[in-house]
């Protein structure tokens, strides 16, 4: 079964620019959630995704922003970049449901403002 | 304010001896708790969970402890090998929040030969 996929790989923006990022989950997993992970921070939660709608969200500023289509991959926007915004941005795939489950994470997306 | 917290940044293990990495919340809502491996350039994998009702699972050479009442969750590498070098990440979550995870900030791991 393949992974949770990302692309691309690696960004370098400028500021004021935006940005949009791409997350395939793994096959069957209905829940995508998406992390910034900076030096000292540890993963931050932004957003999660089930059934194209947005579930739970974490403590970010609205000029990030994300969606989830109907086949279940994701995508994550920010709009007016900061150099703050430069970080590791993770995706993380789950089955999701009533229960917990495990999150599978993706390789990740490191974003570069300039 | 941090919600879960790992105070060690680092640690710094012989080969074969223990590992424990420890991990604090502060939200007595947590009833799910989580441990992750990432390496450089990849993304965390999961290492093993704990729910509330319980206070110890296992699995090969990793163990997890919970202590409800301190707030406190560890994990226990035995035998540490050279492949377990990484950051390790907590988590944890509450059954109202769905798939949010709070994570710690992580701590390095380093086994040495």
């Amino acid at each position: 079964k393949a992974g949770v996929t990302q692309t691309p790989r690696y960004l370098i923006k400028t500021r004021g620019q935006q940005v949009t990022l791409s997350c395939s989950p793994i096959s069957g997993h209905r829940s995508v959630s998406w992390y910034q992970q900076t030096p000292g921070q540890g993963l931050q939660f932004l957003f999660e995704y089930f059934s194209e709608t947005q579930r739970n969200k974490g403590n970010f500023p609205g000029r990030f922003s994300g969606r989830q289509f109907s086949n279940s991959r994701s995508e994550m926007n920010v709009s007016t970049l900061e150099l703050g915004d430069s970080a590791l941005y993770l995706c993380a795939s789950s089955l999701a449901g009533q229960n917990y489950n495990e999150q599978f994470f993706g390789p990740g997306t490191r974003l570069t403002v300039l | 304010d941090q919600q879960v917290k790992q105070n060690s940044p680092s640690l710094s293990v012989q080969e074969g001896r223990i590992s424990i990495l420890n991990c604090d919340y502060t939200n007595s809502m947590f009833d799910y708790f989580l441990w992750y491996k990432k390496y450089p350039a990849e993304g965390p994998t999961f290492l093993i969970s704990i729910s509330s009702i319980k206070d110890k699972n296992e699995d090969g050479r990793f163990t997890v402890f919970l202590n409800k009442s301190a707030k406190h969750l560890s994990l226990h590498i035995v035998p540490s090998q050279p492949g377990d070098s990484a950051v390790y990440f907590c988590a944890a979550s509450a059954r109202n929040y769905g798939q949010n995870f709070v994570f710690g900030p992580g701590t390095r791991l380093s086994v040495l030969p």
